[in-house]
């Protein structure tokens, strides 16, 4: 069975610091991993994956992500945080089937 | 290019009641997902649906069902409906082929409280 974990239910930072969001994964097989950003009334936004390849993936807006195997880790981050990234933040795996398994989500705040 | 569309937007059914969800996915895309997020969690996933065939199931009872016609739109149908089935439904579309295949792309969802 496939399952995510995202330790921190809150995330705050200040404007303009580095933004990290946690998650770690259970898979059986190979993981796909994915974030995805969820805004007030809205569905979710697609950000970045990772599937294969190089450990550090680049996203949407200015968000990258590290795959750690060892670990079992995919953090999200940014550099500089901007008050518009206040949002509700999902990890997201799915190894040879077809489903996505999600975390229960992280709300990040950013304060000016 | 329009993006995943569902609706309706809101609905309130009561308890025994039946209910219609309505997706229409990205353009190009043939594969469609259904997911139910429950209040303060993540979604979880009911469905899929490919080449209008159930392709996988989560872990919900038979009251849910679907349906994929053939211009890749899906319904999401819940009979008997229970109090515990309010929350925010949504449908996600992806390709089979391509690069693109393992992103799934949602819509904005379907909340639906039931009474």
């Amino acid at each position: 069975a496939q399952s995510v974990a995202q330790p921190e239910d809150q995330v705050n930072v200040a404007e303009g610091n580095p933004l990290t969001v946690k998650c770690t994964y259970s898979v059986s097989g190979n993981p796909y991993l994915f974030w995805y950003v969820q805004y007030p009334n809205r569905g979710l936004q697609f950000l970045l994956k990772y599937i294969t390849g190089d450990n550090l993936v680049k996203g949407s807006y200015g968000f990258e992500a590290e795959f750690n195997k060892s670990q079992t880790s995919f953090h999200l981050k940014k550099p500089s945080a901007l008050v518009s990234d206040s949002a509700l933040y999902f990890c997201a795996v799915r190894d040879n089937d077809y489903k996505l398994s999600f975390g229960a989500g992280t709300t990040v705040t950013v304060r000016a | 290019d329009a993006g995943v569309t569902q609706s309706p937007t809101h609905l309130i059914k009561t308890r025994g009641q039946q209910v219609t969800l309505r997706c229409s996915p990205k353009s190009g895309h043939d594969t469609v997902s259904w997911y139910q997020q429950a209040l303060g969690q993540g979604p979880q996933f009911i469905f899929q649906y490919y080449e209008e065939e159930e392709r996988q199931r989560g872990n919900f009872p038979d009251r849910f069902s679907g349906h994929q016609f053939p211009n890749y739109s899906s319904e999401l149908n819940v009979n008997a409906l229970l109090l515990g089935d309010s929350a925010l439904y949504l449908c996600a579309s992806s390709l089979t082929t391509g690069g693109l295949k393992n992103i799934q792309y949602f819509g904005a969802g379907t909340r639906l409280s039931v009474l």
